[in-house]
């Protein structure tokens, strides 16, 4: 079974710009959340997509969006990019119910902002 | 509010020693789960056990054990024999029924296995 898959591994893009990262689940998983990594703050959830839905939300900007395709695969946005947005993105998925099950993590992909 | 606290930053180890990590959790929910994760090098977090809070069995898989108590909110994890491959970050996670899937996580413990 393939693990969750996401692309681009590596970017890097400038202040004031914009970056769609992508997500592909576990095959038969329908739930996804995303999570942003830092030096500083850690890992901290963005928000959870299930059924096309965003379920549940961080604390983060409205500059930080993302969105679910009827595949389960998902994308998140980030707009307007600040140096502070540098970070490692992780995406993990999960049996949609199953809360007890543990989510499964992509290798995430690692945005670097100058 | 829920709250993960992993206060060990660093942990250096000989290649053989046991080690066990800490994990202190806070949250009023009354059903919940708990995570441990490992992430090497290479950025991805693997699963690695888990515990539901309604089960306080302790239990051993392999040279992973951990041990659950409810009375001190503690999920510690310990592995057995360390190799120089342990070495990586180690992060404890709680999930609350009411939360759905989010993970809050500890701020991890980074563990070295000297060879």
């Amino acid at each position: 079974k393939a693990g969750v898959t996401q692309t681009p591994r590596y970017l890097i893009k400038t202040r004031g710009q914009q970056v769609t990262l992508s997500c592909s689940p576990i095959s038969g998983h329908r739930s996804v959340s995303w999570y942003q990594q830092t030096p500083g703050q850690g890992l901290q959830f963005l928000f959870e997509y299930f059924s096309e839905t965003q379920r549940n939300k961080g604390n983060f900007p409205g500059r930080f969006s993302g969105r679910q395709f009827s595949n389960s695969r998902s994308e998140m946005n980030v707009s307007t990019l600040e140096l502070g947005d540098s970070a490692l993105y992780l995406c993990a998925s999960s049996p949609e119910g199953q809360l007890n099950q543990p989510q499964h993590f992509g290798d995430g992909t690692r945005l670097s902002i100058l | 509010a829920q709250k993960v606290t992993q206060a060990q930053t660093e942990i250096s180890v000989v290649e053989k020693e046991d080690v066990t990590l800490d994990c202190v959790y806070e949250t009023r929910d009354t059903t919940y789960y708990l995570f441990w994760y490992k992430q090497p090098p290479s950025g991805e977090l693997v699963f690695l056990i888990r515990r539901n809070s309604f089960d306080e069995q302790n239990e051993i898989s392999g040279r992973y054990s951990w041990n659950f108590q409810k009375s001190t909110s503690s999920f510690n994890f310990t592995i057995t024999a360390s190799q120089v491959v342990d070495s990586a970050v180690y992060f404890c996670a709680l999930r609350k029924k009411s939360s759905g899937d989010k993970l809050t996580f500890g701020t991890g413990t980074r563990l070295a296995v000297r060879p």
